[in-house]
């Protein structure tokens, strides 16, 4: 149980485009999902948490039009990165919770590999 | 703030020989969660174990054991006669109660077993 779908797996794109990652909890519903960076060799970097029917919470230094996450369902979080320069590259992974009950563990989709050329 | 410390950036050991990850951790709040997860060169993030504040019993999951003391604020977790498929970055993490659930990660432990 508590499976998360990350889609996709990797993209590579031209700078300037927009790339729309998708987060999926399959057999649960997240209220809340958490949206992480991951630079090579380095530790995940929190950059937002996602409540289903409200708008996300940015960490401290991520842009907020830079990269937009959607809610929409209790079972899709959308991240995406605009007009994405070679800078965004990076391994972007999410997680869910399947429970309210505070302390529990989060579930991690299997990430998605941004390369901007 | 939290804060996650995971001095040992990159650790070697021979296949069977047993390996200890230290991870020091900071927090203000009496209630918090603490957790090891594993991260193989596939990138995603499997979940091993929690713990919370008010539980300090050491646990054994197979060749995993984990080793909480709450009066040096470390979490260290031990993997007994390694194998290759160890050979994964660990990264500790902690949760604070009032920090709606957001993880703090720490740097992360590169095992790698050497056959």
């Amino acid at each position: 149980g508590a499976v998360v779908s990350q889609h996709p797996s990797w993209v590579i794109c031209k700078s300037g485009t927009s790339v729309k990652i998708e987060c999926r909890s399959l057999d649960f519903q997240a209220t809340t999902m958490f949206w992480y960076r991951q630079f090579p060799k380095q530790s995940l970097m929190l950059m937002a948490t996602s409540n289903e029917g409200s708008k996300a919470t940015y960490e401290q230094g991520v842009e907020k039009d830079k990269f937009l996450i959607n809610h929409a369902s209790l079972t899709l979080s959308t991240l995406t990165v605009t007009s994405a320069h070679p800078e965004d590259s990076s391994f972007y992974i999410c997680s869910a919770r399947s429970s309210q009950v505070l302390g529990q563990p989060q579930h991690f989709g299997d990430g998605t590999r941004l390369s901007i050329l | 703030a939290q804060k996650v410390t995971q001095a040992q950036t990159e650790i070697s050991v021979v296949e069977k020989e047993d390996v200890t990850l230290d991870c020091v951790y900071e927090t203000r709040d009496t209630t918090y969660y603490l957790f090891w997860y594993k991260q193989p060169p596939s990138g995603e993030l499997v979940f091993l174990i929690r713990r919370n504040s008010f539980d300090e019993q050491n646990e054994i999951s197979g060749r995993y054991s984990w080793n909480f003391q709450k009066s040096t604020s470390s979490f260290n977790f031990t993997i007994t006669a390694s194998q290759v498929v160890d050979s994964a970055v660990y990264f500790c993490a902690l949760s604070e109660a009032g920090g709606n659930n957001r993880l703090a990660f720490g740097k992360g432990n590169q095992v790698v077993v050497i056959p």
